[in-house]
């Protein structure tokens, strides 16, 4: 069966300090991957996705960036954090090809002071 | 860029209580329409999705329509239970990603 983790579950950081959230996915092949974030009282963003290794798309500019060096493995960085990058990150996959339905991991909860 | 919305924003109801939300999507480009139930300290879990017009599909006490014409969908829960307190997310999709509505926010008191 697939499985998605990512980590750290929890990450408090000060402003200026960089960020790296891996997300992994075990058990498909050529999946489709998403970094999504939910800021306090907004819904969920899409911020990067990726149909295979090296290919990434932006949805929103920012000073994130993603990177899949593998096939199953999905990271978000970033050189400076800001105050506005806080809360709560969720990577998910979904079958390569279609908008199908997502799947998500547990999700990193975000502080920037 | 697709705008979805959902309301109402938050509900509370009674268990023992029949609901419904509202997802409203653009009609134009429409491939697939998602509904999410994403529990506090959980991962947002897949309910339906939908891509034909008149669909309605159904699970246990929770069912979905929707009409891709008018760009609507109803999420439905009949006998709502304390366990079905949770932020139900509609979602449209194009070919390769997903656009989300803010959610309803659902509490179900015994």
């Amino acid at each position: 069966s697939q499985t998605i983790h990512q980590w750290p579950a929890t990450l408090v950081q000060p402003v200026g300090s960089p960020l790296s959230l891996e997300c992994t996915v075990e058990g498909t092949s050529n999946p489709n991957l998403y970094w999504y974030r939910q800021a306090a009282g907004r819904g969920l963003q899409l911020l990067f996705y990726s149909v295979g290794i090296g290919q990434i798309s932006s949805e929103v500019p920012q000073n994130l960036s993603a990177s899949r060096p593998q096939d199953r493995q999905f990271i978000l960085s970033s050189k400076k954090l800001l105050l506005s990058d806080s809360g709560f990150y969720l990577c998910a996959w979904s079958v390569q090809g279609q908008a199908g339905e997502l799947f998500f991991g547990e999700g990193s909860r975000l502080t920037v002071l | 860029i697709l705008n979805v919305e959902q309301s109402p924003q938050s509900l509370h109801v009674q268990e023992g209580d029949s609901t419904n939300f509202t997802c409203s999507f653009p009609s134009s480009n429409f491939y697939a329409l998602h509904w999410y139930r994403w529990e506090t300290a959980k991962s947002p879990e897949a309910l339906f999705v939908m891509t034909l017009n008149g669909d309605e599909k159904k699970k246990g006490r929770i069912s979905a329509t929707l009409n891709t014409k008018e760009g609507y969908s109803y999420l439905y829960i009949k006998g709502s239970q304390p366990e079905d307190s949770a932020t139900y997310l509609c979602a449209s999709s194009g070919y390769s990603t997903l656009t989300f509505g803010k959610g309803t926010m659902l509490l179900v008191s015994p």
